[in-house]
């Protein structure tokens, strides 16, 4: 099964931090996502990227910013971080063909 | 705006019985269907696909799709309590494009 690994698992930030979320796939797949869950509202598309430097804007992208630097990994910045988003984050990634999301095992994200 | 909408929110079914749950496009532009489901403090699993008009059953599992109506439905026969999770439904334009997702049925199977 394809491998998708997030650090870190738990964070904890003030409101104004500087917080980068990290993840790596093994797959060779060219996409990859970063979602957020809160309750009621499934998964929400932050950004996503078709490869190394490419970046794509998701249905929820304000006050996030992301970087694709390799084929592997994929960075989500948040430089001024608000409670309202304290969230759980997933990080995905699929082949081309995107039949399928294969998704990390989450990072939670508590923002004071 | 939502583009996949779940029905119901949330569902109880006892141990044994169907589970049926329903997902809707409103855009019109999709005609690839997936369904997720993701147990409590883990992380979401494709469960199964769909992209031609028809059913497709995998064990205890079977999904429909209504291409016209833009509407899938799973359902999950003989439940178990292991099948207790919160199920994804998305969908997309063809494979080759970004994914959506709607909120989710959580279903709780009763022993």
């Amino acid at each position: 099964e394809a491998a998708v690994t997030q650090s870190p698992r738990n964070k904890v930030t003030v409101t104004g931090g500087n917080v980068t979320l990290s993840c790596r796939q093994t797959n060779s797949h060219n996409y990859m996502y970063w979602y957020r869950q809160d309750t009621g509202h499934g998964l929400r598309l932050i950004h996503y990227s078709y490869g190394a430097g490419n970046l794509q804007i998701g249905d929820v992208p304000d006050g996030y910013k992301a970087t694709r630097t390799t084929q592997e990994d994929f960075f989500l910045l948040l430089e001024l971080a608000s409670p309202s988003q304290t969230s759980l984050y997933f990080c995905a990634s699929s082949d081309d063909n995107q039949d399928t999301q294969y998704f990390g095992p989450g990072t939670r994200l508590l923002v004071l | 705006q939502q583009k996949v909408q779940q029905s119901p929110e949330s569902l109880i079914v006892p141990e044994g019985g169907m589970a049926s749950l329903n997902c809707t496009s409103s855009d019109r532009n999709v005609d690839y269907f997936w369904w997720y489901r993701q147990h409590s403090g883990k992380s979401p699993k494709m469960l199964m696909s769909i992209f031609s008009n028809g059913e497709k059953e995998e064990g205890r599992f079977t999904v429909h799709l209504n291409k016209a109506s833009l509407h899938t439905s799973l359902h999950i026969r003989d439940s178990q309590p292991s099948d207790s999770a919160l199920y994804l439904c998305a969908a997309s334009k063809g494979n080759n494009n970004r994914i959506f997702f709607g909120d989710g049925t959580q279903l709780v199977v009763k022993p």
